[in-house]
């Protein structure tokens, strides 16, 4: 079974400029979380959406926005990009939405983003 | 709030060493905990998680955790460490407040030296 894809790999944006990233998690799954990890800390949550609602928002700027897909993919969107924004962006799908340990979060590769 | 302390940002060990890393968490309710690993340039994977139907939990890759619910601690150890162990360990709680989202430490570097 596939696992959490993302995509792309690689992203190389300059300031100001805006990006979307995309995520599929794994079949069956109908939760969508997004992190942001700067490099040499842990990631930090972004969203989570179920069921194409969202249901949870961490301390991101309005720049930052989501959406899920009636496939249950989502799209991360980051406008007027900042260098600060570098990061790995990573996507985790879930069965639902709560905190349990049996609905646990499986995680795709991330996507680089790089702001010059 | 519920909050995730990861003590030591790198720990050093020999090949064959006893492997500990440390997490404190801070919850006011039952928390779920959870432990994750990343090589480089690669996504989170789980290693445990704890449950509750025991405080020693075993992972995968022969890594294991004791819930110690009085000292607040979820500590990952591994007897004999392999240098395929060398990774990034995260160590997270799982907030119901707002979804089930995680929340993660700081993360400790493990370098296994030959």
């Amino acid at each position: 079974d596939a696992g959490v894809t993302q995509s792309p790999t690689h992203l190389i944006k300059t300031r100001g400029q805006q990006v979307t990233l995309r995520c599929s998690p794994i079949s069956g799954h109908k939760s969508v979380s997004w992190y942001q990890q700067v490099l040499g800390q842990g990631p930090q949550f972004i969203f989570q959406y179920y069921e194409k609602e969202e249901r949870g928002r961490g301390n991101f700027p309005d720049r930052f926005s989501a959406r899920q897909f009636p496939n249950y993919s989502s799209e991360l969107n980051v406008n007027a990009l900042l260098l600060g924004d570098s990061a790995l962006y990573l996507c985790a799908s879930s069965l639902v939405a709560g905190g349990s340990s049996y609905n646990e979060q499986f995680f795709g590769p991330g996507t680089r983003l790089t702001v010059l | 709030a519920q909050s995730v302390t990861q003590l030591g940002s790198h720990v050093s060990v020999s090949e064959g060493a006893l492997v500990l890393l440390r997490c404190n968490y801070s919850s006011s309710v039952p928390p779920y905990l959870f432990w994750y690993v990343q090589y480089p340039n690669q996504g989170l994977q789980l290693l445990l998680k704890y449950t509750s139907a025991a405080t020693l939990v075993k992972g995968i890759n022969g890594f294991e955790a004791e819930f110690k619910k009085s000292e607040t601690s979820f500590h990952l150890t591994k007897p004999s460490a392999h240098m395929s162990d060398a990774a990034e360990y995260f160590c997270a709680v799982s907030d119901d407040n707002q979804g089930g989202k995680l929340i993660f430490g700081q993360g400790t570097e493990l370098s296994v030296k030959p």
